[in-house]
């Protein structure tokens, strides 16, 4: 069974400091990871996605993220925070099984973004 | 390519009523997973369909809850008999294939009352 667990439920920033937001994986297989972004009352936007390829994924808006199998880590990064990042943010693996897919998420964590 | 789309993005059902829930996915995805948002909490896995198949329902209520991907036509999320527990948001999401990436519709939040 593939479970996701994101360290923080709350992070906060100042505006222009680094952002990380923490992820760890478990999976029987060789999964699919991805990071989704939801800002308030909207639907979720991919922001990246590693599907075994390099294990540093850059995504959209300046994240990126760092696929670590030794440690079974995908932390989200950005270099600088912008206002506009605050929102919720999802960590999710996907486990393909014969021609079933199933994605398990994450119980996400806040980002608030200060001045 | 329209994304996916959901209807209708707000619903509000007295209890004992019937919901439903409409979802088209993105054009050419036959893949099709249902996921509900309890308010504070992340999203959790209802079902998964393909084109006329339910292919994983374990996390589906076994009562009141049920879902299609018919041939022709949008996915159906239906509860029957809502009570006030059923108040959530409800996304879908498609994909092309199994394992690529889900492109989610903006939700449906439904409220009973």
């Amino acid at each position: 069974a593939q479970s996701v667990t994101q360290l923080d439920s709350h992070v906060s920033v100042s505006e222009g400091t680094p952002v990380l937001l923490r992820c760890n994986y478990s999976s029987s297989y060789s999964p699919s990871l991805f990071w989704y972004v939801q800002h308030p009352n909207k639907g979720l936007q991919l922001l990246l996605k590693y599907t075994s390829a390099a294990t540093l994924v850059k995504g959209i808006n300046g994240f990126e993220a760092e696929f670590k199998k030794s440690e079974t880590s995908f932390h989200l990064t950005k270099p600088s925070a912008h206002m506009s990042d605050a929102a919720e943010y999802f960590c999710v693996v996907s486990e393909v099984t014969g021609t079933a897919s199933k994605l398990t998420f994450g119980t996400g964590t806040r980002l608030q973004v200060t001045l | 390519n329209a994304g996916v789309m959901q209807n209708p993005r707000h619903l509000v059902r007295r209890r004992g009523q019937e919901a439903r829930l409409r979802c088209s996915p993105m054009k050419g995805h036959s893949h099709v997973y249902w996921y509900r948002q309890l308010p504070e909490e992340g999203l959790k896995f209802m079902v998964y369909l393909q084109k006329e198949n339910i292919i994983d329902e374990s996390g589906m209520p076994k009562e009141r809850f049920s879902a299609e991907f018919p041939k022709e036509g949008p996915s159906i999320l239906r509860i029957q008999q809502v009570v006030r527990g059923d108040s959530a948001a409800y996304f879908c999401a498609s994909s092309l294939q199994a394992n690529t990436e889900a492109f989610f519709g903006q939700g449906t939040r439904l409220t009973v009352v």
